[in-house]
């Protein structure tokens, strides 16, 4: 079975602070990791994704994510957040040869000017 | 390119009443998913379809919920009768092989059951 587990249920953070949401995963094999924001009443929205390749992934709106494989982790990180990045974030994961993807039960982010 | 589109947005139902969910994917995405995400938890696949079949639907309460998607591109997800603990917000998504894995989601329709 696979699972993500996303630690912090909110982070607070000051405009122009550097922020971190966490997130580790649980796969057999080689594990395809996703981030994806939500905003009131919107959907789901795709941040980035690590396949294969370049541990550091880069995304939209200034967003990246660290794949680290020993620690099971892919970690979103912003050098300077918005408050505008103020939202609900969620981290997947799925197998590389299957469909099914399962999500965290995400991160409540929260930028004060 | 148009998203993926959801309706209602909302609805309010009593117990024990039927309801539908439309959803109308992006065009040429041959994968469509159902999600439930209730009030403070991540999505829950409730069913995924390529093109007209059906690939999962291990957690889709059968005995309440169906959805089909018989012409392959729209997909409509029915509860009948629903329960209190039904009440969530209701994701469709699409993918495509040709778009890199990644699923784009609609609006969602939040259902409560009163």
């Amino acid at each position: 079975a696979q699972s993500v587990a996303q630690p912090e249920d909110q982070v607070n953070v000051a405009e122009g602070n550097p922020l971190t949401v966490k997130c580790t995963y649980s796969v057999s094999g080689n594990p395809y990791l996703f981030w994806y924001v939500q905003y009131p009443n919107r959907g789901l929205q795709f941040l980035l994704k690590y396949i294969t390749g370049d541990n550091l992934v880069k995304g939209s709106y200034g967003f990246e994510a660290e794949f680290n494989k020993s620690q099971t982790s892919f970690h979103l990180k912003k050098p300077s957040a918005l408050v505008s990045d103020s939202a609900l974030y969620f981290c997947a994961v799925r197998k590389a040869a299957g469909n099914k993807l399962t999500f965290g039960g995400g991160t409540r982010v929260l930028v004060k000017p | 390119e148009a998203g993926v589109a959801q309706s209602p947005r909302y609805k309010i139902i009593e117990k024990r009443q039927s309801v539908a969910f439309w959803c109308n994917p992006i065009s040429g995405h041959a994968t469509l998913y159902w999600y439930q995400q209730i009030l403070g938890q991540g999505p829950k696949l409730l069913i995924q379809f390529q093109n007209n079949g059906v690939v999962d639907d291990s957690q889709l309460p059968k005995d309440r919920f169906s959805a089909e998607r018989l012409k392959g591109v729209d997909s409509t997800l029915k509860i009948q009768p629903a329960k209190l603990e039904d009440s969530a917000v209701y994701l469709c998504a699409s993918s495509s092989t040709k778009q890199g894995y990644e699923q784009y989601f609609g609006p969602g329709t939040r259902l409560t059951v009163t």
